[in-house]
């Protein structure tokens, strides 16, 4: 059966340190999310990718994250540097465009995630 | 106040018993999610629906859009259910996806 795969599943870093992750969507899957997770709360989107483009970075805390999927299939997410509140599961999900759809009536399909603990 | 409230936050039953998990919304939706997480962090998404009822295995999902409150049932609950449940709605003035908190089930032998 076809998941989003992400890595490392687990990275402890330190303050002022860069970190990144990664996320191979389900081939085939045009569209693509990134959500931090902090403990006892609810998923909150950071990017959605359309295919390479960026559909909504609003919550994206730009002075120190960055999100790219270069060639419209995995993605990375950095930040730089690394805060203590920044500890937090970073989920991935991604869904496929069915055409005629609006892109909110697709089902996502989500990564195990990785847990970010900043020390 | 948040947009998609949950209730009970956290609830402990005992195998066997009828599992009810309530979500209200504020917001005009498109959609809405009912998702589940294992302590290892990884989200399945159970259920999307935009109306009525919608059964797999021994989950069932309702939504009554004008109330804007949607129920997660499981019968016959067993300790492998034991996740937290969330959640989540698809706003339709600008497809944005807004998450409860979830609910945090323990299932006891």
């Amino acid at each position: 059966e076809a998941e989003v795969a992400q890595s490392p599943r687990y990275k402890i870093t330190e303050k002022s340190q860069a970190v990144a992750f990664w996320c191979d969507p389900i081939s085939g899957h045009a569209t693509l999310y990134w959500y931090r997770q902090i403990l006892g709360q609810g998923p909150e989107l950071l990017v959605q990718f359309q295919d390479e483009s960026v559909v909504d970075d609003s919550q994206l805390p730009k002075d120190r994250f960055s999100a790219e999927r270069l060639k419209g299939v995995d993605s990375t997410l950095k930040i730089q540097p690394a805060e203590l509140g920044d500890s937090a599961m970073y989920l991935c999900a991604s869904s496929l465009l069915v055409p005629g759809e609006p892109l909110s009536y697709n089902e996502q399909f989500f990564g195990p995630g990785t847990r970010l603990t900043v020390l | 106040k948040n947009e998609v409230e949950q209730s009970p936050q956290n609830l402990t039953a005992q195998e066997g018993e009828f599992i009810t998990i309530n979500c209200s919304y504020s917001v005009g939706i498109s959609a809405l999610h009912w998702l589940q997480q294992h302590p290892g962090g990884g989200i399945v998404s159970l259920f999307m629906l935009s109306s009525g009822k919608k059964k797999h295995g021994r989950l069932i999902a309702t939504i009554n859009i004008q109330e804007k409150h949607s129920s997660l049932h499981i019968t016959a609950s067993h300790p492998r259910d034991s996740a937290v449940y969330i959640c989540a709605v698809i706003q339709n003035r600008d497809d944005k996806i807004i998450f409860g908190k979830g609910t945090r089930l323990h299932i006891l032998p």
